[in-house]
């Protein structure tokens, strides 16, 4: 059984530019969830997918968008990108976010840095 | 505000060295507690926690949760170079209707040394 599959695994772009992530889950798994990690502020949430409606939000600015498709694979976009950006985007899908066991398995990332 | 914190941030130990790594937490309509690892990077789940006092172990590793004073452990054992690795300690809450979010905790950076 594949695991969850991010594109691309490392970017590099420039302020001002944006940049768009994939996530394709496990094969099954209709909620995929969005996390940036850095070094000082650790693993934050972005926001959650399921069945292509947004069902939860992080406290990100609107620079941070997503979406889910009918396949449950799901795409962030960071526009007007800032050097505070860099981190590893991490990817996890899950069978349900309702009444679920909660368990997430993790993609690999996308290391993005902005230069 | 939803906190999860963990402590210490980072540890160095020796192999054979028992450590525990400590989470604990402030968040509403609490729903369970995970641990999971980080090696390189994809954090790999561990345990989840939803009862006090009940112990979940997996080989050397243990966990439990205190749900009246809001903290879980996680104890390792007999280490191994190969226990070093991120620890995350992540609350469940829920957030509306079946909503479930996770909060996640800064981590502890375990290093086991030969």
């Amino acid at each position: 059984k594949a695991g969850v599959t991010q594109t691309p695994r490392y970017l590099i772009k420039t302020r001002g530019q944006q940049v768009t992530l994939s996530c394709s889950p496990i094969s099954g798994h209709r909620s995929v969830s969005w996390y940036q990690q850095t070094p000082g502020q650790g693993l934050q949430f972005l926001f959650e997918y399921f069945s292509e409606t947004q069902r939860n939000k992080g406290n990100f600015p609107g620079r941070f968008s997503g979406r889910q498709f009918s396949n449950s694979r799901s795409e962030m976009n960071v526009s007007t990108l800032e050097l505070g950006d860099s981190a590893l985007y991490l990817c996890a899908s899950s069978l349900d976010t309702g009444y679920g066991t909660g368990e997430l398995f993790f993609g690999e990332g996308s290391r993005l840095t902005v230069l | 505000e939803d906190k999860v914190v963990q402590s210490p941030l980072s540890l160095v130990v020796h192999e054979g060295d028992t450590v525990t790594l400590n989470c604990s937490y402030e968040v509403t309509n609490f729903r369970s507690l995970l641990w999971y690892k980080q090696e390189k990077k994809a954090p790999t789940f561990l345990f989840m926690l939803t009862s006090s006092g009940i112990e979940k172990k997996s080989g050397r590793l243990s966990s439990i949760l205190d749900k009246k004073e809001l903290f879980s452990i996680l104890n390792i054992t007999a280490t191994q170079t190969g226990d070093s690795a991120i620890y995350l300690c992540a609350v469940g809450k829920n957030s509306g209707g079946s909503n479930y979010k996770l909060t996640f905790g800064k981590g502890t950076l375990l290093t086991v040394n030969p």
